[in-house]
């Protein structure tokens, strides 16, 4: 069964560099699947950041596209997620999820990780 | 983007009540709808895709309905597992975004 795992700092300073992977095991990172980075404020509700396929394809939130990177490494079955000049806004819940293709169609976030918390605080 | 509201906000509800959370999505997404539910502390548990597919493992009293802007999640019988937030979630177009969440609490 799929697993998925945030790991990174839990605390990042101001004007940082918020830097996130996601360790997927169970399956292939290799399939057609994307790899998606979602973030939840307590107040603001649930926010997609954006997605790679295994082939390092992106798509961004056009809000963050200016700060955001996700990369991939299929060798160590990873993605990550680096998010520039950080404010207290970024605050946040960050989950890496699985979004399940069937070919050129999305079903959805079937598998999620458990979420990691980021404060961004002096 | 596609903005997305649930109604209510808040649901005040007894075990075996039958609830109805509705999603209106402000362009129409065809069925490319999800919903979720989500307990404190734990990710996001996808219940139901394509508007009204359940995801495998998920009991059969959650269904979903609609199709172009309005979209409803049904609990048939309330179960004291199912007090939760739940969130509907459009991928019909980029930037994916989700409602605001819908709290189901005891009454």
């Amino acid at each position: 069964q799929m697993q998925l795992q945030e790991s990174g700092p839990g605390l990042v300073k101001p004007s940082q560099i918020l830097s996130l992977t996601c360790s997927v095991s169970g399956d292939s990172i290799r399939g057609g699947n994307y790899w998606t980075w979602i973030r939840q404020h307590p107040e603001e509700g649930l926010g997609w950041i954006g997605n790679i396929d295994h082939r390092g394809t992106t798509n961004y939130n056009p809000s963050l596209k200016s700060r955001v990177t996700i990369s991939i490494d299929t060798s160590k079955s990873q993605f990550s997620l680096k998010l520039n000049s950080v404010t207290a806004a970024d605050t946040a819940v960050y989950f890496c999820a699985r979004e399940n293709r069937n070919g050129p169609y999305s079903i959805a976030f079937d598998v999620w990780g458990q979420g990691t918390k980021v404060t961004v605080s002096p | 983007d596609i903005q997305m509201t649930q109604s209510p906000s808040t649901l005040s509800a007894s075990v075996g009540d039958r609830v109805t959370i509705t999603c209106r999505a402000s362009q129409s997404i065809s069925t490319w709808l999800a919903w979720y539910q989500q307990k404190l502390g734990k990710a996001p548990k996808l219940l139901i895709y394509m508007a009204s597919t359940l995801q495998g493992g998920v009991p059969s009293r959650f269904s979903g309905s609609g199709s172009g802007t309005d979209f409803s999640l049904t609990i048939s019988s309330l179960q004291p597992d199912d007090f939760a937030t739940y969130f509907c979630q459009q991928y019909h177009t980029y930037p994916w975004t989700f409602g605001q969440g819908t709290k189901v609490e005891i009454k």
